[in-house]
């Protein structure tokens, strides 16, 4: 099973570019989430999407847009990028509603804004 | 607010000896779960192990179990007989009842000495 896919694995932008950060998982989890990781300050949630059609807000979502046309897809867009924006990038997904079931995560997406 | 506190930036420990890394947290709801991550330098995140607020007793898998003392809203993980392999960043997450999302603390890095 191929689990969580992230692409790319790295990326260089300059800033004011816009690009797509793709997640695809096949675990058929409703769940499905963006992180970011920053040194000292651990994997903070940016959006969140609880099935097809359904999308929030976690807690740095701004410059960052989200959607959920699927249940395998959720793809993350920068809409201009900024310096404050490099950072590593983590997709999640698991089952909804479960408390005990872990996050499963892809591999990463490390991203550099220049 | 932060939910999840490690105040261990680092933490090092002797190949074949036991480590504790230490994790608070704040929660009102009475059903919440808490995990562990381990992220070695290839950068993916594994799962290593999870602790309901209801369970009676102390989660384990082999050589991690998880010190959990709900009074103290507590629970650290207990790495028995370091590896060098165990060098890594470990992370504690929690996730509160009703809510999918998973938040993390800033993590430990742990470095095994040999």
């Amino acid at each position: 099973n191929a689990g969580v896919t992230q692409t790319p694995k790295f990326q260089v932008l300059k800033t004011g570019q816009s690009m797509t950060l793709q997640c695809a998982q096949d675990m058929n989890h409703e769940y499905m989430s963006w992180y970011r990781q920053d040194p000292g300050m651990g994997l903070r949630l940016i959006h969140y999407s609880v099935g097809a059609g359904i999308t929030d807000q976690g807690e740095v979502p701004n410059g960052y847009n989200v959607s959920r046309s699927t249940t395998e897809d959720f793809p993350l867009r920068l809409l201009s990028a900024a310096p404050s924006q490099t950072s590593v990038y983590f997709c999640a997904s698991s089952f909804q509603g479960s408390l005990n079931t872990e996050a499963f995560f892809g591999q990463g997406t490390r991203l550099t804004v220049v | 607010a932060q939910k999840i506190t490690q105040t261990q930036p680092g933490m090092f420990v002797q190949e074949k000896e036991a480590v504790t890394l230490d994790c608070t947290y704040d929660t009102s709801d009475p059903s919440y779960g808490l995990f562990w991550y381990k992220q070695p330098s290839s950068g993916e995140m594994i799962f290593l192990i999870y602790q309901g607020s209801y369970d009676q007793q102390n989660a384990t898998e082999g050589r991690y179990s998880l010190n959990f003392q709900k009074a103290r809203k507590s629970a650290n993980l207990v790495i028995s007989a370091s590896q060098l392999g165990d060098s890594a960043m470990y992370f504690c997450a929690m996730r509160e009842g009703g809510n999918n999302d998973m938040r993390f603390g800033a993590g430990t890095r742990l470095t095994v000495k040999p």
